[in-house]
């Protein structure tokens, strides 16, 4: 059974610092996704990584994934308050790939 | 932009109830998703379906069941809610894997189940 877990679960961090939030999975997967969520909204795409060493970067965020590690990584810079959500790590089931297995999340409060 | 549409934002329904989740997505895509969210639980697969018609069990099916009779709608049933089925029902939708298979989410139905 596919198990994704992301640490830490909760990161309270002031802004301007820098700091990474983890993801490991237990199967083999050559992709993995980040979303999004803001309190009381759905999630939003943010990363898709779709190979071994793949590296995408948007504003203060960039992620990466080690598909050998089974390791992905959301790095942040410089954080802001406007990053303060929750984010999720998914990887594709081996069963029937077309679905996703979901972290439990990493709710993120970057403090003024 | 890919659009995804729940029916309702919000939903308070009487145990025992047959309840109606209805998704509608605008882009095509063949696969669509039933999620529910629930605090320190995550994301947790319900149902999904792969084309007009087909279904796979998620993890949780049990007290659900889905229906897809055109590519575009996707609905999920309680067939007599209860209480332990209160929670945030996400709806996904996804074209497939050879276009990365990203999965673009509806805005969310909270169900109160009393």
């Amino acid at each position: 059974e596919l198990k994704v877990e992301q640490n830490p679960l909760f990161l309270s961090m002031q802004e301007g610092k820098n700091y990474t939030i983890y993801c490991n999975y237990s199967t083999t997967s050559d992709r993995l996704y980040w979303y999004r969520q803001d309190p009381g909204k759905s999630l939003e795409s943010l990363f898709v990584l779709l190979s071994n060493g793949a590296v995408k970067q948007e504003g203060r965020l960039m992620a990466s994934l080690d598909t050998k590690a089974r390791l992905s990584t959301l790095h942040i810079t410089a954080a802001v308050h406007d990053l303060s959500a929750t984010y999720f790590c998914a990887v594709p089931r081996w069963t029937g790939r077309r679905a996703l297995t979901f972290g439990s999340g990493t709710r993120l409060q970057v403090q003024p | 932009d890919v659009k995804v549409t729940q029916s309702s934002r919000y939903l308070v329904k009487r145990t025992g109830e047959k309840v109606f989740l209805e998704c509608v997505q605008d882009m095509d895509h063949e696969n669509m998703f039933w999620y529910r969210q629930d605090p320190g639980l995550g994301l947790r697969l319900i149902y999904f379906s792969y084309d007009v018609k087909m279904k796979e069990k998620g993890d949780i099916p049990e007290g659900y069941s889905v229906s897809r009779e055109k590519k575009e709608r996707f609905s999920l049933i309680l067939e007599s809610a209860s209480t332990n089925q209160t929670s945030m029902y996400l709806c996904a939708s996804s074209l497939g894997l050879e276009i990365g298979n990203e999965q673009f989410f509806g805005p969310g139905t909270r169900l109160t189940v009393l």
